[in-house]
């Protein structure tokens, strides 16, 4: 069974679509993640959601927005996507937001035309 | 601000031959500090954490890393290289709530492309 798998593995798309990438995970963790992974290979985290809270938002544009509807499941909606939003989108998620190792589900690859 | 320094973002080996990949971290109050691997097209795994206590950690696929607050290091080595370590190789840290960190924010390194050679 995956711990954590996103939906779907490649998505490509038009410059100003609206696109959703989702994640599940199966272990009961209380927290997950949104990362984004630039062609340099450089990972940064967007977003955590803790107990269907948001706990970390760093400088993301506000076209992404992720969306919980329970704690197994955190979704990433993207507005007006632009050349710019070409990277891979990886979930993870953790116990909780203390120390915890982060399961990583296989990425999504997102490439804007 | 919290930054994680990788030095060399390509390292090559041969196949048998010791395994070391740097990862400096800035940091007044020590956090905590991760190893994760990245194979080809695939999510990260965790390789091995520092929180507190022993400062020698191991981890697994015979890897280990030293967490040297005097040098603000935590490098990870192996004895002896194998093919299918070839991956590519990220420092993390969580920076302690002292320190200004969020909970839960890892901060990684840009990464350590690690090649074996037969």
């Amino acid at each position: 069974d995956t711990a954590v798998s996103q939906t779907p593995k490649y998505l490509v798309t038009q410059m100003g679509n609206d696109k959703s990438i989702k994640c599940e995970q199966n272990l009961g963790h209380d927290t997950m993640y949104w990362y984004k992974q630039d062609s340099k290979k450089f990972l940064k985290i967007m977003f955590s959601y803790n107990n269907k809270e948001l706990i970390i938002n760093e400088t993301v544009p506000n076209r992404f927005s992720p969306k919980s509807p329970d704690k197994a499941h955190l979704n990433l909606h993207i507005n007006s996507l632009e050349l710019g939003d070409s990277a891979v989108y990886f979930c993870a998620s953790s116990q909780d937001l203390f120390v915890d190792t982060q399961y990583f589900g296989p990425g999504t690859r997102l490439t804007v035309l | 601000a919290q930054s994680v320094t990788q030095l060399g973002s390509h390292v090559s080996v041969s196949e048998g031959a010791l395994v070391l990949l740097r990862c400096n971290y800035s940091s007044s109050v020590p956090p905590y500090l991760f190893w994760y691997v990245q194979y080809p097209n695939q999510g990260l795994q965790l390789l091995l954490k520092y929180t507190t206590g022993a400062t020698l950690v191991k981890g697994i696929n015979g890897f280990e890393a030293e967490f040297k607050k005097s040098e603000t290091s935590f490098h990870l080595t192996k004895p002896s290289a194998h093919m299918s370590d070839a991956a590519e190789y990220f420092c993390a840290v969580s920076p302690s709530l002292y320190d200004g960190g969020s909970q839960g924010n890892l901060i990684f390194g840009k990464g350590t492309k690690l090649s074996v050679k037969p």
